[in-house]
């Protein structure tokens, strides 16, 4: 499959590790923000959202964590397994529009 | 969430010519989006697709390069015009339903040679 994201940050832990993903993002008006995984040779995949009246929540083995003070979003994975690699991006959405905005993206690579 | 499809799933085209990618919704959504992924990047947003009228473009993208059309509310098209090695890029579409979620197609692989 093709590679996405060659020259990006990567993060490697090993299998059963807890991973922690950090984004930060650029729009203190911001009020909803999402995660997305994306595998190589697929597109990206919702893996969970958090609106701005919110700090934290919870999905199956993730949590994002959402600290509006220092505009900061993390991604927590726990009990890492093999099929979490790949390029994880947060997105961001303005108070007054329908519009994502991209962070850079993060390479997760699990090894055994 | 939704099911969506691309065509063609990848191409590889000449210099100066044009490619109409297709994006398929197995629900009516009410959100259409382009975006671009350039190797080794993140999404760029190109537009957003309106049911029976034009695309909103993001700055530094114009429908002469990438004419976009919706005339149903499951589908769109996108269309990369007149194209150079700099268009080869992933492109995706995405839809929104009535949630603020956005999900994405599987992509479309695009090579210029």
């Amino acid at each position: 499959g093709e590679s996405v994201g060659l020259h990006l940050p990567t993060l490697s832990v090993q299998e059963g590790d807890n991973s922690i993903i950090n984004c930060a993002y650029s729009n203190s008006a911001s009020d909803y923000f999402i995660w997305y995984k994306q595998e190589s040779g697929k597109g990206p995949q919702f893996i969970i959202d958090i609106r701005s009246n919110m700090d934290k929540r919870q999905g199956q083995r993730v949590t994002v964590l959402l600290n509006k003070t220092v505009k900061h979003l993390s991604l927590q994975i726990a009990a890492t397994q093999p099929g979490d690699s790949a390029v994880y991006f947060c997105a961001e959405r303005g108070e007054v529009t329908d519009k994502l905005i991209f962070g850079t993206g993060t390479r997760l690579q699990v090894f055994p | 969430s939704a099911v969506i499809s691309q065509k063609p799933s990848r191409d590889i085209c000449q210099r100066g010519t044009s490619l109409t990618i297709q994006c398929q919704v197995d629900s009516q959504v009410t959100m259409m989006f382009w975006y671009r992924q350039q190797p080794g990047q993140s999404l760029t947003l190109i537009a957003t697709a309106n049911q029976g009228s034009e695309a909103t473009y993001e700055s530094g993208f114009v429908i002469d390069k990438f004419p976009i059309s919706r005339p149903n509310l499951t589908f769109s098209t996108l269309t990369v015009s007149n194209m150079s090695p700099e268009d080869s890029s992933i492109y995706l579409c995405s839809v929104a339903g009535v949630t603020d979620t956005q999900y994405f197609g599987p992509g479309t692989r695009l090579t210029v040679l």
